[in-house]
């Protein structure tokens, strides 16, 4: 079983849609949580940490449930400039462990 | 603020060749990591250093080496490289166990031939 795995996708979706990504963790030692976003294959970008209670920035909001050992990802109103790969990301240690990420492509 | 640097960008290297990707920083971060990622996969830790004069292996640390002098370079050697070694190579660092993230470099593409 992977360490830390997302759904694959390609995931298509139109402006404004919302768009949800799931993943799930191994570990449940696993200190903190992230998404970080990639675009073509330049050096990920943190995106936004994650927290039990939840938290939300503008469009996006995290959401992590410990029990379950699994971490969301809710994009609302999604833009052009969304399109990317959303990485779901896991601190063991001070390691971070990375998903194989999800890509996103909005379309006009 | 640099923040990381990788040096080279890219590069050729033939096989059984060695070469030196270089990587330093100046957020006085203690952490430092190399991750390489290969097209279509996620980041896999090679190595990673808790502070100067301390690196231990990551999940894929075969035909690597790395060494810490200093806090601000972390250099990764390869060594008698190989095709398998064809990837995208990541630098990042954090201030303590990453709590808040990492701070990556833009990387380094090297391509094996």
């Amino acid at each position: 079983r992977k360490e830390v795995e997302q759904d694959p996708g390609p995931f298509n979706v139109p402006e404004g849609a919302t768009v949800a990504f799931n993943c799930t963790y191994s570990n449940s030692a696993s200190q903190s949580f992230f998404w970080y976003r990639q675009d073509c294959r330049k050096e990920p970008k943190l995106l936004m940490s994650v927290y039990s209670s939840g938290n939300e920035d503008g469009r996006f909001t995290a959401q992590l449930n410990r029990a379950s050992q699994y971490i969301s990802l809710l994009i609302r109103d999604s833009k052009l400039s969304d399109s990317a790969t959303y990485l779901c990301v896991v601190n063991q240690g001070g390691k971070l462990i990375f998903g194989q990420g999800t890509e996103l492509s909005v379309k006009p | 603020n640099a923040g990381v640097t990788q040096t080279p960008k890219f590069h050729i290297l033939k096989i059984g060749q060695s070469m030196t990707l270089q990587c330093t920083q100046d957020m006085n971060h203690n952490y430092m990591y190399w991750y390489r990622q290969d097209p279509g996969m996620g980041l896999k830790l090679i190595y990673y250093s808790v502070g100067a004069g301390i690196t231990d292996k990551g999940e894929v640390p075969n035909g690597y080496n790395v060494s810490r002098s200093t806090t601000e370079d972390f250099p990764l050697r390869l060594e008698l490289a190989a095709p398998s070694q064809t990837s995208v190579y990541f630098c990042a660092s954090s201030y303590g166990r990453a709590n808040y993230g990492y701070t990556f470099g833009s990387g380094t593409r090297l391509t094996v031939v």
